[in-house]
């Protein structure tokens, strides 16, 4: 069964504190993944994709077939990044644009 | 501003009083899907819809219904709204092939 897994409800650090947001997924054949973000009173939007390997806003992530894993991270939080996030996986042939979305964390940055 | 437009934002009402959330997008986008966000739930697929007259349904279709008559709307019908669909619903779109979705604000909607 196509299912992605976000194990945290919840997670807090304190400004400056390295920040990785786990997600895990299941899929027989090869994926694409995302990572979406909601800020308070805003809509939800595409952070990053793992198809364009880059950096957004200091937030990475690599996508790791052997472990089935996309993991959010980064360095340094930020108040400002304290939002709900979360992790979607689109099956790579579908071109419905379907995706299937985990559970969600909420990130809270404190000063 | 390529926007996808939801209404109403907010909505209570009570137990079998049809209602109807209206989505609209000005890209010009094919794919169209409604989604319900539920705590510790995530976001779960309703119904989608690859193109004009073409709908299918999603992960969590029951007590919904939806059409697509012109391209840039997709409304979602509740005939007799329950309790249990008390929840906040987005809508969201993307151009074939992009496989990237924008989404609309939100609606919340309260089933009393």
């Amino acid at each position: 069964a196509q299912r992605v897994t976000q194990p945290e409800k919840l997670l807090s650090v304190f400004k400056g504190a390295p920040v990785e947001l786990k997600c895990n997924y299941s899929y027989s054949g090869s994926p694409e993944l995302f990572w979406y973000v909601q800020y308070s009173r805003q809509r939800l939007q595409l952070l990053l994709r793992h198809i364009s390997r880059e950096s957004i806003k200091g937030f990475t992530a690599d996508l790791n077939k052997g472990e089935t894993s996309f993991h959010l991270k980064k360095p340094f939080a930020q108040e400002e990044d304290s939002a709900m996030y979360y992790c979607a996986l689109s099956p790579h042939s579908s071109n419905t644009g379907k995706l299937i979305f985990g559970q969600g964390t909420t990130l809270q940055v404190k000063p | 501003e390529a926007q996808v437009t939801q209404n109403p934002r907010y909505l209570i009402t009570v137990t079998g009083k049809k209602l109807t959330v209206t989505c609209s997008q000005n890209m010009n986008h094919e794919y169209m899907s409604w989604y319900r966000q539920d705590p510790g739930l995530g976001l779960r697929q309703i119904y989608y819809s690859m193109n004009v007259e073409v709908t299918d349904k999603g992960d969590v279709p029951e007590g919904y219904k939806v059409s697509r008559k012109e391209k840039r709307n997709f409304p979602l019908i509740l005939e007799s709204p329950s309790p249990n669909q008390t929840s906040l619903y987005f809508c969201a779109s993307l151009m074939r092939g992009a496989n990237v979705l924008t989404f609309g604000a939100g609606s919340r909607l309260t089933v009393l």
